[in-house]
């Protein structure tokens, strides 16, 4: 079975621009989350997808913004790129909606804004 | 606010024993979880507790204490390949997960 493939592996932005990350959980599995991560330090929580609802999110700006489609799959966009935004984007999928269960990660997706 | 501490990196002898420590102040507990990364790839699952004690799988053991907001991981029989950054996470009260920094673990010959 496939694990949580995440598209694109790496991107290269500039100020201003926008980002779509796209992200195909485990097979079965309904629960999505996003996670930041900075080199150098631990992921930081964006969003949690449950059923296609949000169930959570964390403290990002608005220029951030998820949803999940009826496949279950998830797209992250993330407007009016910063150089802050530099970072490991991390998807993780679960079989439970309340993040009890463990969590599968993606390979990440790799952003450098210029 | 809600805080995780870990030590940014500890140093240890192949085939000997290393002991990593986590603290947390957060919103609510649900669960602790360590995670295991390799520089250049995602984390992987090594072990979840939400009752006090000691949980073994192998080589790995994982220790809680609710009342002391403490978390170890303890490795056995160090091998070069665990080398790697050691993250901890809890379980919030929103089902949040807030992870800690990472332990970056170097393993000598």
């Amino acid at each position: 079975d496939a694990g949580v493939t995440q598209s694109p592996t790496h991107l290269i932005k500039t100020r201003g621009q926008h980002v779509t990350l796209r992200c195909s959980p485990i097979s079965g599995h309904k629960s999505v989350s996003w996670y930041q991560q900075v080199l150098g330090q631990g992921p930081q929580f964006i969003f949690q997808y449950y059923e296609k609802e949000e169930r959570g999110r964390g403290n990002f700006p608005d220029r951030f913004s998820a949803r999940q489609f009826p496949n279950y799959s998830s797209e992250l966009n993330v407007n009016a790129l910063l150089l802050g935004d530099s970072a490991l984007y991390l998807c993780a999928s679960s079989s439970e909606d309340d993040s009890i269960g463990e969590l599968f990660f993606g390979e990440g997706s790799r952003l450098t804004v210029l | 606010g809600q805080n995780i501490d870990q030590p940014t990196e500890m140093t240890a002898t192949e085939g000997a024993i290393v002991q990593i420590n986590c603290t947390y102040q957060t919103s609510g507990f649900n669960g602790l979880f360590w995670y295991q990364q390799h520089a250049g790839e995602a984390p992987t699952f090594l072990s979840y507790n939400v009752l006090d004690g000691l949980e073994e799988k192998g080589r790995f053991s994982s220790f809680l204490s609710r009342s002391k907001g403490y978390s170890y991981l303890l490795l056995k029989e160090l091998q070069m390949k665990d080398s790697a950054s050691y993250l901890c996470a809890v379980l919030d009260s929103n089902y949040q997960l807030i992870w800690g920094a990472g332990t970056k673990l170097i393993i000598k010959p």
